[in-house]
């Protein structure tokens, strides 16, 4: 079986600074992992994914997020946070026939 | 091009009642999925349709069913509903059933208030 663990449920910067937020997964084998984004009152939209290539994977809008089979991670980082990266984010694990989601941690940027 | 679209957004049912969610994918889409968004749960999958045919099913009661018709849309039944029932209802949908363990493509929900 898969689990993803967000390790916080609410994250807050300052417009301009790096963000970081965390997710640890637990996976029986060699797992895809993915980080999803969902704005308020809109669906959610893939970010980015891992698919047992390059450790490191870039996504959309800046941000990117490294594998690290050793520590079971798969943390999202950003240089620089901007206003309208004001949303909930989710860590996702691809299991045999679903995918099991984080509960999500919520970003807020402030001025 | 459209994306995965979500009828009605918003409803309010009471306790014991049953309802019915609606859902389009995006056109060429074969794959749907349900999932319920509670408040601090995060997303829990529910339902599963592939060309006609539930091919997989979440952690829920028998009174959570669905189907999918020959265009592919999608309907989400629950029957006897109960105050916890209230959540977001998420539909996704993805071009065929391998390519949904990539990615998938979400509508805005229907919000659903059990009172």
């Amino acid at each position: 079986a898969q689990s993803v663990t967000q390790l916080d449920s609410h994250v807050s910067v300052s417009e301009g600074t790096p963000v970081l937020l965390r997710c640890n997964y637990s996976s029986s084998y060699s797992p895809s992992l993915f980080w999803y984004v969902q704005h308020p009152n809109k669906g959610l939209q893939l970010l980015l994914k891992y698919t047992s290539a390059a450790t490191l994977v870039k996504g959309i809008n800046g941000f990117e997020a490294e594998f690290k089979k050793s520590e079971t991670s798969f943390h999202l980082t950003k240089p620089s946070a901007h206003m309208s990266d004001a949303a909930e984010y989710f860590c996702v694990v691809r299991g045999y026939s679903t995918l099991t989601f984080g509960k999500g941690t919520m970003l807020l940027v402030s001025p | 091009e459209a994306g995965v679209t979500q009828s009605p957004t918003h409803l309010i049912k009471t306790r014991g009642q049953q309802v019915t969610l609606r859902c389009s994918p995006i056109s060429g889409h074969t794959s749907v999925y349900w999932y319920q968004q509670a408040l601090g749960l995060g997303l829990q999958f529910l339902l599963w349709y592939d060309e006609g045919e539930e091919r997989n099913r979440g952690n829920f009661p028998p009174r959570f069913s669905g189907r999918q018709f020959p265009n592919y849309s999608s309907e989400l039944n629950v029957n006897a509903l109960e105050l916890e029932d209230s959540a977001l209802y998420l539909c996704a949908s993805s071009p065929d059933q391998t390519s949904g363990l990539n990615e998938q493509f979400f509508g805005p929900g229907t919000r659903l208030t059990v009172l």
